[in-house]
């Protein structure tokens, strides 16, 4: 079974809207961190927020806030005011348990494309 | 803040050819990972090191090989390379005072021809 989903292989916003991307995950460690990360068409890749299974609350970075809804196992990332800037490929990922040097499993990824 | 390190940004080899690819973590940062994105797709793991010592192994072709240094850096070796080897890999680094986020650098494109 996938770890991660993206269902949404492309999304368009205009610009200064909001716009939400969609991420589910499946595990059975009660322990594990939901990251989402932007890779422009430059290819590095950009750590851009974290939510671990215990934070009691959505996880926020400027602009970037994570929906996280447990009990439904998603972690959807919403950008708000969007810009030119954020046109993207957007990737969700997991890091199960606490041990050390646990790796992350990512999604297909979500595009992104801002436009006027 | 410093990033991650990677050289080179961009290599070109020959099909049957080796080649080494090198990452420096986030200075304290004691885990290194390595990444392989395929084009076109989602980051795959190949190997992780911590406190210089291989702590957990992915999809990694026994071509491959990698360690991490004394300073933490760490080397990523690939031999008889093949064409399906193109791709862009990644470096991360981690660091349990920093939690559990993973900090990638900008990664070493790689084109076998």
């Amino acid at each position: 079974a996938q770890k991660i989903t993206q269902t949404q292989p492309g999304m368009f916003v205009q610009e200064k809207e909001a716009v939400t991307l969609d991420c589910t995950y499946d595990t059975s460690d009660p322990s594990y961190g939901l990251f989402w990360y932007k890779q422009p068409s430059s290819g590095e890749m950009i750590f851009l927020i974290y939510q671990g299974s215990y934070d009691q609350q959505n996880a926020t970075e400027g602009r970037y806030s994570l929906n996280f809804q447990k009990a439904r196992k998603s972690a959807n990332l919403v950008i708000s005011a969007s810009q030119l800037g954020d046109s993207a490929m957007y990737f969700c990922a997991m890091r199960e348990g606490t041990g050390t040097a646990s790796k992350l499993t990512f999604g297909t990824g979500t595009r992104l494309q801002v436009t006027l | 803040a410093a990033g991650v390190i990677q050289s080179p940004r961009h290599l070109i080899k020959e099909k049957r050819e080796t080649a080494t690819l090198k990452c420096y973590p986030i200075p304290r940062h004691d885990t290194v990972y390595w990444y392989q994105q395929g084009p076109g797709q989602d980051p795959q793991f190949l190997i992780s090191f911590y406190e210089k010592m291989q702590s957990d192994k992915g999809s990694i072709p026994d071509r491959f090989s990698a360690q991490q240094f004394s300073d933490y850096h760490s080397e990523l070796n690939m031999s008889s390379l093949e064409l399906g080897d193109s791709a862009l890999y990644f470096c991360a680094s981690s660091s349990g005072t920093e939690g559990e986020k993973l900090f990638f650098g900008s990664g070493t494109q790689l084109s076998v021809l």
